[in-house]
């Protein structure tokens, strides 16, 4: 089957650094995507991993590990406004995506 | 670049009624089109996958009467909830996969809430 597990919630603080990890378990894959979504809105695109390594835009990087199945989203220098539910989202040759269940990040002063 | 828009953005109907969804790519032309369900505070489930000028693929357990998708050009595809019934109120997101570059990436709409009463 196919299953995507991501941490529910998570908390962190403004100005820290924090990590929110994805594990995959699917039948094929072309590439894992991470996106931001903040109540109510739409998700809006942040990283798109096909190789393994880490791939770095300003405050947020992405990583992936095909053999170990595993990408995490690093987030730099928190601000308030990262407080949003961060989706993973794999890809495996249909171009449709399997989303993981979504994490809650909550950013505290 | 890379916008998609939703109409409307909210709706509240009665209970027996049918609502029409439109989704459409604005500045780029989408292949194919996605719909998804939302409930609050879980992930996106996808309901359904539209190409144009062919019909669309309804995941499982999705009921293809009641939720007709329609996908008249590659800039435009519309979900119509018939005979709408509260279970029904959800957050409904769409999104575009374009033609020309990154044709992994899919780019989504702002959603459509709707309460049905």
């Amino acid at each position: 089957g196919q299953n995507i597990d991501q941490p529910t919630e998570m908390t962190a603080t403004e100005g820290a650094i924090v990590q929110i990890n994805c594990t995959y378990q699917t039948s094929g894959f072309n590439g894992l995507f991470w996106y931001q979504q903040h109540a109510g809105e739409a998700p809006t695109f942040l990283s798109y991993n096909v190789l393994d390594g880490l791939e770095e835009k300003g405050r947020f990087s992405s990583f992936l590990s095909r053999s170990k199945g595993y990408s995490y989203l690093l987030l730099k220098e928190l601000q308030m406004k990262d407080s949003a539910s961060y989706l993973c989202a794999v890809t495996s040759g249909t171009y449709k995506y399997i989303f993981g269940t979504g994490t809650r990040l909550k950013v505290l002063a | 670049g890379a916008v998609v828009s939703q109409h409307p953005s909210r709706v509240i109907c009665k209970s027996g009624t049918s609502v029409k969804i439109e989704c459409r790519s604005l500045d780029f032309q989408a292949t194919t089109m996605f719909w998804y369900r939302q409930f609050p505070k879980k992930s996106l489930m996808l309901m359904a996958t539209s190409n144009e000028g062919s019909k669309a693929t309804y995941e499982q357990g999705v009921e293809k009467d009641k939720f007709l998708i329609n996908h008249a050009s590659l800039t435009l595809s519309t979900l119509t909830v018939t005979s709408a019934h509260p279970e029904d109120s959800s957050f409904y997101i769409c999104s575009a996969r374009p033609v020309e570059g990154e044709r992994e990436t899919q780019y989504f709409g702002p959603g459509t809430r709707l309460l049905v009463l």
